[in-house]
Parts: structure tokens; sequence; C-alpha cells
């Protein structure tokens, strides 16, 4: 059964410092791995999806790797800004899932980028 | 190019009473997806419709939980009836297809559901 872990629940930083959120997964075998960004009350906003195939994606000030083998992602967030300030939850689409779009998610780590 | 589209965004009710949860997906979405967050957890797929089929369902507590996608655009998830555990934000997603493998889903803003 795939299960997915975020490390850790809660991060709080200061302006301008780049920081590294961190996933695991127990089962390697996935479709891809992505990013989302959720704010309070409001639904998920996709931020990256990696392939299996691929090693890393980059948006702007994000950078997300996959490192499939070892069943981790990281998302590096450069120059960090209070408007990043939001919980941010990695999901794997398991490569069992066959035709349907089920992502299996991690609890989330919940940022605050003060000031 | 409009969203996802949930309503109610917040609803209270007293364990054993009913509700009913809304979503209008993007034009043109053929998957829909309802997906159940408790609070401090990850969300989980209840269930996935392609048009109006069910995909998959295999977590849906159906004793108490359904849902329908009866023209194969909107949709509607109810509980019948409500207890306590299922406090929690039930989100809406869709995708234009399935079957693609690395097809991103758009999400709603949630419906918060409190069962006091």
């Amino acid at each position: 059964k795939q299960e997915v872990t975020q490390i850790p629940a809660a991060l709080s930083v200061p302006e301008g410092e780049n920081l590294v959120l961190n996933c695991s997964f127990t089962d390697s075998a996935i479709y891809n791995l992505q990013w989302f960004r959720q704010d309070p009350g409001k639904g998920l906003t996709s931020l990256l999806l990696i392939q299996s195939s691929q090693r890393e994606q980059t948006s702007g000030r994000l950078n997300a790797s996959l490192d499939k083998s070892s069943g981790r992602s990281t998302l590096y967030i450069a120059a960090s800004q209070p408007g990043d300030s939001a919980t941010y939850l990695c999901a794997v689409r398991p490569g069992t899932s066959g035709n349907t779009g089920k992502l299996i998610f991690g609890q989330g780590t919940t940022l605050q980028v003060k000031p | 190019e409009a969203g996802v589209a949930q309503s109610p965004r917040y609803k209270i009710i007293e364990k054993r009473q009913s509700v009913a949860f809304w979503c209008n997906p993007i034009s043109g979405h053929a998957t829909l997806y309802w997906y159940q967050q408790i609070l401090g957890q990850g969300p989980k797929l209840l269930i996935q419709f392609q048009n109006n089929g069910v995909v998959d369902d295999s977590q849906l507590p159906k004793d108490r939980f359904s849902a329908e996608r009866l023209k194969g655009v909107d949709s509607t998830l109810k509980i019948q009836p409500a207890k306590l555990e299922d406090s929690a934000v039930y989100l809406c997603a869709s995708s234009p297809v399935t079957g693609r493998q690395n097809e991103k889903l758009f999400f709603g803003s949630g419906t918060q559901l409190s069962v006091l």
C-alpha cells in the first residue's frame, strides 16, 4: 500500500531564506509526483508535476526533484517571500492506478514566511 | 476560463442529519473527482467519474455516502446520515480526460462540513 509522508509538518522561516520541503513515498512504482499549494479556505493549486522518467522540474523560484529509487522528492523554494506562506502537499499517482486519476497525498507542510 | 465551482462553502449540521454538496467542473472536462480532506491530513479520493460513469469508488463509504453525475457535467455528493467523523473539507476536482498518466487535476475551493 502506497504511503506518502511529509516532513516537517510545519516550518517558519524569515523572508529571503532558501528552504527545502521533503516528501517520501513507500512504493517506487509511480507514474508521477506532484507538488500542490493550498491556501486557507482555498482549493489546491498544482505547482509542479514530475514524471517518473524525470529527475526535476522548475518553475520560477520553485524547483522539485524526484529520486524514485529511494522514494524521495524535495521542493526547493528560493528567496522565500511572505506570499509563499501556505500548506504544501505532495502527491503521487501510483503505477497501479490504471486509467484512474487517483492521487495519494501526504499530510502537508505548513509554511510561514515572516517579513 | 472559469474554474471548478463548488457550493456551499460551509455547512454545519447535527449528526444523523443529511447533507448534499454540489460541484460544477471546468467546461469540457470529462473526469470529475470528489476528495475528502480531514483536518491535518492530505485529501483522500472518495469517487471518480468518467463522464457519467463511475471509474473508482473503492474508498467511498457506501452505507452513508452517495454521488451522482447524471448528465456527465455537474455532480452531487450526499451524506445520509452524517457522523461526527465526516467533518472535513470536501474537494471537487476535474481533468480533461483520464487515461493520460501525466494529466493535471484542477481543484475547487471545497465545502467545509462541520458535524456537531
